[in-house]
């Protein structure tokens, strides 16, 4: 199966920073690759679909990137409300494997 | 409005089984591959199971592969996750998801239900 390694696992920054979220894959997956966004307590959120694609809603804040087997997602200027876990997931084929998960709070 | 409402979970003795549901309602439940996610208390996402549009194939994760079977019953607009053989680590929230676009494989899940928690302790 194709391994999904995500970092760093947690990050701390101030309210307006740029953030950085990396996922790599162990084999090449195109742009198969979504990322979600969930809040404590609340149930994931669609961001970014086809690595790159912004889901419908989604602030223009967020931003994927990458093909292959790296990938990124950023946070232009990190907001309060964006106090999260993020995961990346890959949808090439099954299994359909999540990234560890980068949870991301505000200093 | 797109929904998904999740039932059947509960409190089961290891080795013992559950059969959770996944009620849909607002969209073309037939037209969409679903899947199950679960999310372990504290811990991370991970997918479960997926079946394709037409339940034409099913795909399991190997942690369940042989105990747990995904269905769905289209008429119905409801997907099934049978577990058997439950474990202590099998407890976690399960989510059920739709998938982002119409047709038969899994893909990104745009649409989550609030979760159905199952407990496996004796």
């Amino acid at each position: 199966d194709i391994q999904m390694t995500q970092s760093p696992s947690s990050l701390s920054a101030s309210v307006g920073d740029r953030v950085t979220i990396s996922c790599r894959t162990s084999q090449d997956i195109s742009i198969y690759l979504a990322w979600y966004q969930q809040r404590p307590g609340k149930t994931p959120n669609l961001l970014i679909y086809a690595a790159s694609t912004l889901q419908s809603g989604v602030p223009s804040r967020f931003n994927g990137s990458g093909s292959g087997t790296e990938f990124t997602l950023t946070i232009s200027s990190l907001q309060p409300e964006d106090v999260a876990t993020y995961y990346c997931q890959k949808y090439d084929s099954a299994p359909w494997t999540f990234g560890q998960g980068t949870k991301v709070t505000v200093k | 409005e797109v929904q998904l409402l999740e039932s059947g979970g509960g409190l089961v003795q290891p080795g013992g089984s559950l059969r959770l549901s996944c009620e849909a309602s607002g969209f073309a439940f037939r037209s969409y591959a679903m899947s199950w996610v679960r999310q372990a208390p504290g811990k991370g996402l991970e997918w479960v199971s997926a079946i394709s549009s037409s339940s034409g194939t099913t795909y399991h994760a190997d942690s369940v592969k042989g105990r747990f079977t995904i269905s769905r019953d289209n008429s119905q607009n409801t997907l099934y996750l049978q577990m058997n053989g439950l474990r202590a680590d099998d407890t976690a929230v399960y989510y059920c998801a739709k998938s982002l676009w119409f047709g038969d494989l899994p893909d990104a899940s745009d649409i989550w239900g609030q979760g159905t928690m199952v407990t496996v302790s004796s």
